[in-house]
């Protein structure tokens, strides 16, 4: 089953604000990947993470791998009106080859 | 080069139908995927190959079969299709199956089952 809590599910934001979010896990993991998916498009990756400690920007977009290597977070600076989407968390555990995902959250922004 | 394609982008069956959903992949990637991805529950993995004849299952694999004949495809076949297949799927690929290896999808394939 679902491996990985990722929060939170939405969130309604202003243009401008700062968005975080983040994913747990029970088990310990050596890979963290961050993707975005747009309406009736696949997921795009975003940012991906190998070490604990790890922090990693693309553009606005900064994710971190965690210390314990059971969790990530996710944070975009001064959200603009294309940021909209669903992002996950996907994570793959030490030792195995498969990927698990996050449940997703939907970012809506208001102008 | 086009990525990871996926046909049909929209298929309606009714129950007890069969159907197979394609993706195809040009980036000569070992590792290919399928995923269901429902309301609230994430993407979840279907089936999975790590190369040209071998496959093997994964999170949700019940209803579904695989195969993989040639490096590029790796079809998903319903047999016979039920309402709980109801679902967007989405078709993945990575060079290989290591722990480094980042997975890119298709544009998905929304299938409704009446």
């Amino acid at each position: 089953g679902q491996q990985l809590n990722q929060s939170p599910q939405s969130m309604f934001i202003q243009e401008g604000e700062d968005v975080s979010m983040n994913c747990t896990s029970s088990s310990i993991f050596n890979t963290w990947l961050w993707y975005k998916q747009e309406p009736g498009e696949g997921p795009v990756l975003l940012i991906a993470l190998y070490k604990a400690g790890e922090l990693t920007s693309n553009g606005r977009l900064t994710a971190q791998f965690g210390i314990t290597r059971k969790d990530s977070f996710l944070n975009i600076s001064a959200s603009i009106p294309s940021d909209v989407g669903i992002y996950f968390c996907a994570g793959r555990r030490q030792g195995a080859q498969k990927l698990v995902f996050g449940q997703g959250t939907r970012l809506t922004i208001n102008p | 080069n086009a990525g990871v394609t996926q046909t049909p982008k929209f298929q309606v069956l009714k129950t007890g139908q069969s159907m197979t959903l394609q993706c195809a992949q040009d980036m000569n990637h070992e590792y290919m995927s399928w995923y269901r991805q429902d309301p609230g529950m994430g993407l979840r993995l279907i089936h999975y190959s790590v190369g040209a004849g071998i496959t093997d299952q994964g999170e949700v694999p019940n209803g579904y079969n695989v195969s993989r004949s040639t490096t590029e495809d790796f079809p998903l076949r319903l047999l016979s299709a039920a309402p709980s297949q109801t679902s967007v799927y989405f078709c993945a690929s990575s060079r290989m199956a290591g722990r480094n290896e980042k997975l890119f999808f298709g544009s998905g394939t929304q299938l409704s089952v009446l």
